[in-house]
């Protein structure tokens, strides 16, 4: 089957760096994908990696190692307005796009 | 430039009840998702379709048909609604690079939707 773990709930304080890390196990593999959903709202993109390595963009960062399924979405000078839910997805040779659970975080003044 | 639209924003349907959730987008983007996502929990896929005239099941398609109506539309069917299916279901399209080496996607608004 597939499956994608990632942790429940991170807390971390306002201007402090956070990872959310994404382990996975699909059928096939195109690349490794993250979301924010804020409460109440529609997830919106913040990264893709199809290769091995770290893509910075902004205050967030991505990384992808798939010689051991993992990636993590690292957030840097967090601030209030990045509380909210952030989930993994990959993309499967069949060309579905398979959400985690989500990670909930919290920032904290 | 709207991006993704869904349509209806909320519904409440009765048990037996048939229904359909409209999705489109104005972008021109190959691949459209449907994804329910009941409280507190992830985005489950329930139907996609990777490009115009193919569609394809996903994690949890019982209960649901789709149609891929032209490339900018795809809708989502209950032919006859249960409690079960009360949920938040988004629609989002994607159009990826060559050889997957890139993504570009976009979630609707939401559709919310309460089964009595």
């Amino acid at each position: 089957g597939q499956s994608l773990e990632q942790p429940s709930e991170v807390t971390a304080v306002e201007g402090a760096i956070v990872q959310i890390n994404c382990t996975y196990q699909t059928s096939g593999f195109y690349g490794l994908s993250w979301y924010q959903q804020h409460d109440g709202g529609a997830p919106t993109f913040l990264s893709y990696n199809a290769l091995d390595g770290l893509e910075e963009t902004g205050r967030f960062s991505s990384f992808l190692s798939r010689s051991d399924s993992y990636g993590y979405l690292l957030l840097q000078e967090l601030q209030m307005k990045d509380s909210a839910s952030y989930f993994c997805a990959v993309l499967d040779s069949s060309y579905k796009l398979i959400f985690g659970s989500g990670t909930r975080l919290l920032v904290r003044p | 430039n709207a991006g993704v639209t869904q349509t209806p924003k909320f519904q409440v349907l009765k048990t037996g009840q048939s229904m359909t959730l409209q999705c489109a987008q104005d972008m021109n983007h190959n691949s459209m998702y449907w994804y329910r996502q009941d409280p507190g929990m992830g985005l489950r896929l329930i139907y996609y379709s990777a490009s115009e005239g193919t569609t394809d099941k996903g994690e949890v398609p019982n209960g649901y048909n789709v149609s891929r109506l032209n490339k900018r539309e795809f809708s989502l069917r209950l032919e006859s609604a249960a409690p079960s299916q009360t949920s938040v279901y988004f629609c989002a399209s994607s159009e990826w690079g060559d050889n997957f080496m890139s993504e570009t996607q976009y979630f609707g608004p939401g559709t919310r939707l309460l089964v009595l």
